[in-house]
C-alpha cells in the first residue's frame, strides 16, 4: 500500500550549514508530493509541493525534486537559519481517497 | 488573515469531563479533517468529511465524535476524555483536486 518513509531525527546543524532530509515513498501512480513544516506550538504549514515527476518545488530557500526513478522527494536547503528550527513532514495523498499519509516527521534544530 | 480557525487554542479538562473543540474555515473547502497529534509524533487522522459525508477511521475511539453543521464549521466532541487523550488536535481543510491541506493553529488539550 501507499507509504512514506522519512529520515529519523533529530537533526542538529550550525547556522549556514547545508540541510538534507530524506523522504521516500511507495504509491499507486504518481501522486503529488508535499513537505509541511510545523513550528513549535503551531499547526502544520505547506512548505512546498510537486505535482508530477521531475518537478522541483521550492519555497523560502528550501527545494525538493520529485524523482520517480528513486521514488524520493528529499528536502534540501543550502544555508539553514536558526528560524528554520521546526519539524518537517513529508506527505502524499492516499490513492483513491481524500486522505493524506504523513511521514514520522524530522525535527531540525539549528544552532547559532 | 487566518483561514482555518480553531478554538480554543488551549483547553484543560478533568478526566471524564466532556470537551468540544471547534474549527471554522473561510476557504469554502469541501473536505475537512480532524487529526490528533501527540508529542513528537506525526498527525493521526481521526475522521474527515467530504461535504456532509462522514468518514471515520477504523481505529478512532468511540469516545470521539464529530459534527459538521455546515460547510464552514466542524466540531470535535470528546465525550469522556482520558489521560491518553492529552494531545494537540488539528483541523485541516482541502479542496478536492488541489491536493493541498490547510491547517489551523491547533487546539492543545490537557486532560488531568
Amino acid at each position: 500500500g501507499d507509504s512514506v518513509t522519512q529520515m529519523e531525527g533529530p537533526v542538529t546543524l550550525s547556522e549556514e550549514a547545508f540541510l538534507t532530509i530524506n523522504c521516500t515513498y511507495t504509491a499507486t501512480g504518481y501522486p503529488s508530493l508535499f513537505w509541511y513544516v510545523q513550528y513549535p506550538g503551531e499547526g502544520l504549514q505547506l512548505l512546498l509541493k510537486a505535482t508530477k515527476a521531475d518537478d522541483k518545488g521550492s519555497n523560502k530557500g528550501f527545494e525538493a525534486t520529485y524523482r520517480k526513478e528513486t521514488t524520493s522527494f528529499h528536502l534540501e536547503k543550502g544555508s539553514v537559519q536558526v528560524s528554520d528550527s521546526a519539524v518537517y513532514f513529508c506527505a502524499l495523498p492516499f490513492s483513491g481517497t481524500y486522505k493524506y499519509i504523513f511521514g514520522t516527521g524530522t525535527r531540525l534544530k539549528v544552532l547559532a | 488573515d487566518a483561514m482555518v480557525i480553531q478554538n480554543p487554542r488551549y483547553q484543560v479538562t478533568q478526566f471524564g469531563k466532556p470537551v468540544t473543540l471547534s474549527c471554522s474555515q473561510t476557504l469554502n473547502h469541501n473536505v475537512m479533517y480532524w487529526y490528533q497529534q501527540k508529542s513528537s509524533q506525526a498527525p493521526k487522522l481521526l475522521f474527515h468529511y467530504y461535504d456532509k459525508d462522514f468518514n471515520n477511521e477504523a481505529d478512532t475511539p468511540d469516545n470521539f465524535q464529530s459534527r459538521r453543521p455546515n460547510t464552514s464549521f466542524c466540531f470535535l466532541d470528546i465525550r469522556s476524555p482520558g489521560l491518553g487523550d492529552t494531545a494537540m488536535y488539528l483541523c485541516a481543510t482541502s479542496r478536492v483536486g488541489t491536493g493541498e491541506l490547510f491547517f489551523g493553529e491547533g487546539s492543545r488539550l490537557t486532560v488531568l
